[in-house]
């Protein structure tokens, strides 16, 4: 069976910092990973995702995360938080149609 | 355009009513799914369907029937609610089924609060 650990479930930085949120996978198969970002009162919208290929993902807003399979992490970061990055970020997992989501970290930035 | 809609965004209704929560694609997706968000924002897949075809259903209580009335549509009908059942629901749609690779697209959501 596949889950999602999300160490953290508040992390607080100030604007200009680096931000790290932290996300642990187990999976049986070679997973597809996924970071969402949910602000408030809004759905789901894709961060990045990792299938193949390059282990370092790219996505929206300035933030990537890293495929590290000898550690079953996919943490995601960005070099310079900003205010409208408070958000809460959902970290999940799928081999099939399911995704498994995290238990979510909310990011809380301050000025 | 809104690529996944739903109605109504807020929904308050009292125990033992029935209620249904509709949603729609425009994306041209095959499969959409119904998620459930508790009250500590934990998600979990309740429903999904590929093409009308139901693929996916966890172990979610049998008054909540979903029903797909084609590709684009898919809504969650809810008999006999309870105070359990207040949650966000959300609805989501990809592009295809079956390797997990497709990446799903949220609609805003649908507050539901049972009193």
């Amino acid at each position: 069976a596949q889950s999602v650990t999300q160490l953290g479930s508040h992390v607080s930085v100030s604007e200009g910092a680096l931000v790290l949120l932290r996300c642990n996978y187990s999976s049986s198969v070679p997973p597809y990973l996924f970071w969402y970002v949910q602000y408030p009162n809004q759905g789901l919208q894709l961060l990045l995702k990792y299938t193949t290929g390059a282990t370092l993902v790219k996505g929206i807003n300035g933030f990537e995360a890293e495929f590290k399979k000898s550690e079953t992490s996919f943490h995601l970061t960005k070099p310079s938080a900003h205010m409208s990055d408070a958000a809460e970020y959902f970290c999940a997992v799928s081999n099939t149609d399911k995704l498994i989501f995290g238990t979510g970290t909310r990011l809380q930035v301050f000025p | 355009d809104t690529a996944v809609s739903q109605t109504p965004k807020y929904l308050v209704t009292q125990m033992g009513n029935d209620k249904s929560i509709k949603c729609e694609q425009n994306l041209g997706h095959d499969t959409m799914y119904w998620y459930k968000q508790d009250s500590k924002k934990f998600l979990k897949i309740m429903f999904s369907y590929n093409n009308k075809e139901l693929i996916i259903n966890e172990t979610v209580p049998n008054r909540f029937s979903p029903k797909s009335p084609d590709k684009a549509h898919l809504n969650l009908h809810i008999n006999s609610l309870e105070l359990g059942d207040s949650a966000v629901y959300f609805c989501a749609s990809s592009l295809a089924t079956g390797t997990g690779a497709y990446e799903q697209y949220f609609g805003p959501g649908t507050r539901l609060t049972v009193t």
